[in-house]
Protein backbone atom coordinates (compact mmCIF):
# COMPACT_ATOMS: atom_id res chain seq x y z
CA UNK A 1 0.00 0.00 0.00
CA UNK A 2 1.22 3.44 -0.76
CA UNK A 3 2.16 5.46 2.40
CA UNK A 4 1.56 9.06 2.92
CA UNK A 5 3.09 11.03 5.11
CA UNK A 6 2.00 14.69 5.78
CA UNK A 7 4.12 17.43 8.09
CA UNK A 8 4.02 19.00 10.19
CA UNK A 9 1.06 17.54 11.99
CA UNK A 10 0.56 20.92 13.41
CA UNK A 11 0.87 24.16 11.94
CA UNK A 12 0.21 27.62 13.96
CA UNK A 13 0.22 30.75 11.30
CA UNK A 14 -0.54 34.20 12.02
CA UNK A 15 -3.53 35.64 10.39
CA UNK A 16 -2.13 37.10 6.67
CA UNK A 17 0.74 35.09 6.90
CA UNK A 18 1.12 32.11 4.21
CA UNK A 19 1.02 28.47 5.16
CA UNK A 20 2.92 25.08 3.37
CA UNK A 21 1.23 21.69 4.04
CA UNK A 22 3.85 18.63 2.29
CA UNK A 23 2.48 15.40 1.64
CA UNK A 24 5.41 12.74 0.51
CA UNK A 25 4.26 9.06 -0.68
CA UNK A 26 6.24 6.12 -0.20
CA UNK A 27 6.18 5.99 -3.93
CA UNK A 28 5.81 8.15 -7.39
CA UNK A 29 2.06 8.77 -7.81
CA UNK A 30 2.76 9.00 -11.48
CA UNK A 31 -0.09 7.05 -13.40
CA UNK A 32 0.50 4.33 -16.67
CA UNK A 33 -1.75 7.23 -17.98
CA UNK A 34 0.76 10.10 -17.18
CA UNK A 35 -1.48 11.60 -15.00
CA UNK A 36 -0.65 11.83 -11.00
CA UNK A 37 -3.92 11.51 -8.94
CA UNK A 38 -2.99 13.47 -5.67
CA UNK A 39 -5.66 15.53 -4.02
CA UNK A 40 -5.95 17.43 -0.99
CA UNK A 41 -9.06 18.44 1.18
CA UNK A 42 -10.05 20.62 3.93
CA UNK A 43 -12.27 19.51 6.66
CA UNK A 44 -13.37 22.67 8.57
CA UNK A 45 -14.45 21.72 12.16
CA UNK A 46 -17.81 19.72 12.20
CA UNK A 47 -18.06 19.81 8.28
CA UNK A 48 -17.85 17.01 6.06
CA UNK A 49 -14.56 16.91 3.66
CA UNK A 50 -14.04 19.22 1.31
CA UNK A 51 -12.24 18.72 -2.43
CA UNK A 52 -9.58 21.90 -3.16
CA UNK A 53 -7.21 20.61 -5.07
CA UNK A 54 -7.33 17.28 -7.80
CA UNK A 55 -4.02 15.96 -9.64
CA UNK A 56 -1.69 18.05 -7.74
CA UNK A 57 -2.66 21.46 -9.09
CA UNK A 58 -6.15 21.82 -10.16
CA UNK A 59 -8.31 24.13 -7.80
CA UNK A 60 -11.61 22.86 -7.42
CA UNK A 61 -14.55 25.61 -8.80
CA UNK A 62 -15.26 27.87 -5.73
CA UNK A 63 -11.93 27.49 -3.82
CA UNK A 64 -9.95 30.77 -3.42
CA UNK A 65 -6.80 30.94 -5.00
CA UNK A 66 -5.02 31.64 -2.66
CA UNK A 67 -4.90 28.23 -2.45
CA UNK A 68 -2.59 26.15 -4.59
CA UNK A 69 -0.60 23.03 -4.80
CA UNK A 70 2.59 21.71 -6.68
CA UNK A 71 5.04 18.72 -6.64
CA UNK A 72 5.36 16.03 -8.50
CA UNK A 73 6.84 12.50 -8.38
CA UNK A 74 6.51 11.85 -4.73
CA UNK A 75 6.88 15.28 -3.07
CA UNK A 76 3.68 17.63 -2.88
CA UNK A 77 3.09 20.85 -1.31
CA UNK A 78 -0.10 22.43 -0.79
CA UNK A 79 -0.03 26.14 -0.29
CA UNK A 80 -2.48 28.90 0.91
CA UNK A 81 -0.76 32.44 0.47
CA UNK A 82 -2.43 34.33 3.18
CA UNK A 83 -4.04 32.69 5.40
CA UNK A 84 -7.53 33.30 6.79
CA UNK A 85 -9.87 32.20 9.99
CA UNK A 86 -12.44 30.58 7.92
CA UNK A 87 -8.80 28.55 6.89
CA UNK A 88 -8.88 26.71 10.23
CA UNK A 89 -9.35 22.99 9.59
CA UNK A 90 -7.66 19.67 9.05
CA UNK A 91 -5.82 19.07 5.54
CA UNK A 92 -5.37 15.85 4.18
CA UNK A 93 -3.59 14.50 1.05
CA UNK A 94 -4.63 11.66 -0.91
CA UNK A 95 -3.75 9.67 -3.71
CA UNK A 96 -5.67 7.40 -6.24
CA UNK A 97 -2.93 6.12 -8.30
CA UNK A 98 -2.09 2.99 -7.01
CA UNK A 99 -5.67 1.92 -6.10
CA UNK A 100 -6.83 -0.21 -4.05
CA UNK A 101 -6.53 0.65 -1.33
CA UNK A 102 -7.15 4.78 -1.91
CA UNK A 103 -4.72 6.12 0.97
CA UNK A 104 -5.08 9.26 3.12
CA UNK A 105 -1.98 11.30 5.21
CA UNK A 106 -2.71 11.68 8.97
CA UNK A 107 -3.23 15.32 8.34
CA UNK A 108 -2.21 18.69 8.97
CA UNK A 109 -4.27 20.93 11.57
CA UNK A 110 -3.78 24.77 10.61
CA UNK A 111 -4.50 26.70 13.94
CA UNK A 112 -4.14 30.34 14.14
CA UNK A 113 -1.55 31.30 16.29
CA UNK B 1 -27.11 21.31 -6.64
CA UNK B 2 -25.65 17.92 -6.42
CA UNK B 3 -26.32 16.24 -2.89
CA UNK B 4 -25.66 13.35 -1.28
CA UNK B 5 -27.21 12.15 2.22
CA UNK B 6 -26.37 9.33 4.12
CA UNK B 7 -28.65 7.61 6.56
CA UNK B 8 -28.66 4.11 8.92
CA UNK B 9 -26.42 5.21 11.41
CA UNK B 10 -27.06 3.95 14.77
CA UNK B 11 -25.44 2.03 18.08
CA UNK B 12 -24.87 -1.42 17.68
CA UNK B 13 -23.47 -4.32 19.35
CA UNK B 14 -20.40 -5.89 18.45
CA UNK B 15 -20.93 -8.88 16.36
CA UNK B 16 -24.09 -7.36 15.05
CA UNK B 17 -25.06 -5.65 11.47
CA UNK B 18 -25.99 -2.35 9.69
CA UNK B 19 -27.05 -1.01 6.51
CA UNK B 20 -26.28 2.76 5.40
CA UNK B 21 -27.54 4.26 2.58
CA UNK B 22 -26.70 7.01 0.15
CA UNK B 23 -29.12 8.86 -1.45
CA UNK B 24 -27.57 11.24 -4.16
CA UNK B 25 -29.69 13.71 -6.47
CA UNK B 26 -28.87 16.71 -8.52
CA UNK B 27 -26.89 14.35 -11.38
CA UNK B 28 -27.08 11.24 -13.11
CA UNK B 29 -26.54 8.61 -10.46
CA UNK B 30 -26.09 5.90 -12.37
CA UNK B 31 -22.71 7.69 -13.94
CA UNK B 32 -21.10 8.09 -10.78
CA UNK B 33 -18.66 5.70 -9.14
CA UNK B 34 -19.21 6.14 -5.52
CA UNK B 35 -17.22 5.78 -2.70
CA UNK B 36 -17.61 5.10 1.26
CA UNK B 37 -14.94 6.90 3.82
CA UNK B 38 -15.42 6.62 7.54
CA UNK B 39 -13.37 9.08 10.03
CA UNK B 40 -13.01 7.81 13.31
CA UNK B 41 -14.12 9.65 16.56
CA UNK B 42 -10.95 12.78 16.36
CA UNK B 43 -9.06 10.43 13.72
CA UNK B 44 -8.06 11.13 10.33
CA UNK B 45 -9.92 9.97 7.09
CA UNK B 46 -10.17 6.27 5.86
CA UNK B 47 -10.86 4.98 3.10
CA UNK B 48 -13.57 1.49 3.13
CA UNK B 49 -14.91 0.76 -0.46
CA UNK B 50 -15.64 1.82 -3.97
CA UNK B 51 -18.66 0.95 -6.64
CA UNK B 52 -18.19 1.13 -10.17
CA UNK B 53 -20.98 2.36 -12.03
CA UNK B 54 -22.56 -0.24 -13.89
CA UNK B 55 -21.12 0.57 -17.57
CA UNK B 56 -18.05 -0.67 -15.68
CA UNK B 57 -19.39 -3.99 -13.97
CA UNK B 58 -21.03 -2.05 -10.97
CA UNK B 59 -18.22 -4.45 -9.04
CA UNK B 60 -16.86 -2.93 -5.42
CA UNK B 61 -13.59 -3.17 -3.92
CA UNK B 62 -12.92 -2.83 -0.86
CA UNK B 63 -9.93 -1.80 2.50
CA UNK B 64 -8.40 -4.75 3.65
CA UNK B 65 -9.86 -3.95 7.05
CA UNK B 66 -13.31 -4.52 6.40
CA UNK B 67 -13.06 -6.96 3.11
CA UNK B 68 -15.54 -10.04 3.81
CA UNK B 69 -17.57 -8.23 6.48
CA UNK B 70 -18.53 -5.19 4.40
CA UNK B 71 -20.66 -5.04 0.99
CA UNK B 72 -21.06 -2.28 -1.01
CA UNK B 73 -23.92 -2.19 -3.72
CA UNK B 74 -26.07 0.36 -5.57
CA UNK B 75 -29.81 0.52 -7.01
CA UNK B 76 -29.39 3.08 -9.66
CA UNK B 77 -33.29 3.54 -10.09
CA UNK B 78 -33.67 4.65 -6.35
CA UNK B 79 -30.65 6.67 -6.61
CA UNK B 80 -28.70 5.08 -3.44
CA UNK B 81 -25.74 3.63 -2.65
CA UNK B 82 -25.71 1.02 0.19
CA UNK B 83 -23.01 -0.06 2.34
CA UNK B 84 -23.82 -3.72 4.32
CA UNK B 85 -21.79 -3.51 7.49
CA UNK B 86 -21.61 -7.12 9.04
CA UNK B 87 -19.92 -8.33 11.42
CA UNK B 88 -19.41 -5.22 13.32
CA UNK B 89 -16.27 -4.63 15.25
CA UNK B 90 -15.77 -1.95 18.50
CA UNK B 91 -13.27 -0.21 15.95
CA UNK B 92 -15.78 0.03 13.21
CA UNK B 93 -16.99 3.10 15.17
CA UNK B 94 -16.56 6.04 13.15
CA UNK B 95 -18.56 8.90 10.98
CA UNK B 96 -19.45 7.41 7.18
CA UNK B 97 -19.07 9.66 4.31
CA UNK B 98 -20.20 8.71 0.85
CA UNK B 99 -18.55 11.02 -1.58
CA UNK B 100 -19.09 10.97 -5.67
CA UNK B 101 -15.82 11.22 -6.89
CA UNK B 102 -14.47 13.08 -4.19
CA UNK B 103 -15.79 16.29 -5.52
CA UNK B 104 -19.06 16.04 -3.03
CA UNK B 105 -19.59 14.85 -0.25
CA UNK B 106 -22.70 13.77 2.03
CA UNK B 107 -22.77 15.12 5.80
CA UNK B 108 -22.12 11.79 6.86
CA UNK B 109 -24.13 9.10 9.51
CA UNK B 110 -22.28 8.11 12.80
CA UNK B 111 -22.08 4.42 13.89
CA UNK B 112 -21.42 3.54 17.00
CA UNK B 113 -20.36 -0.16 17.90
CA UNK B 114 -20.97 -0.70 21.48
CA UNK B 115 -22.20 -3.20 24.07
Amino acid sequence: DVMLTQSPLSLPVTLGQPASFSCRSSQSLVHSDGNTYLTWFQQRPGQSPRRLIYKVSSRDSGVPDRFSGSGSGSDFTLKISRVEAEDVAVYYCMQGTHWPPITFGQGTRLEIK
Amino acid sequence: EVQLVESGGALVQPGRSLRLSCTGSGFTFGESPMSWVRQAPGKGLEWVGFIRTEAYGGTPDYAASVKGRFTISRDDSKSIAYLQMDSLKIEDTAMYYCTKSWGHWGPGTLVTVSS
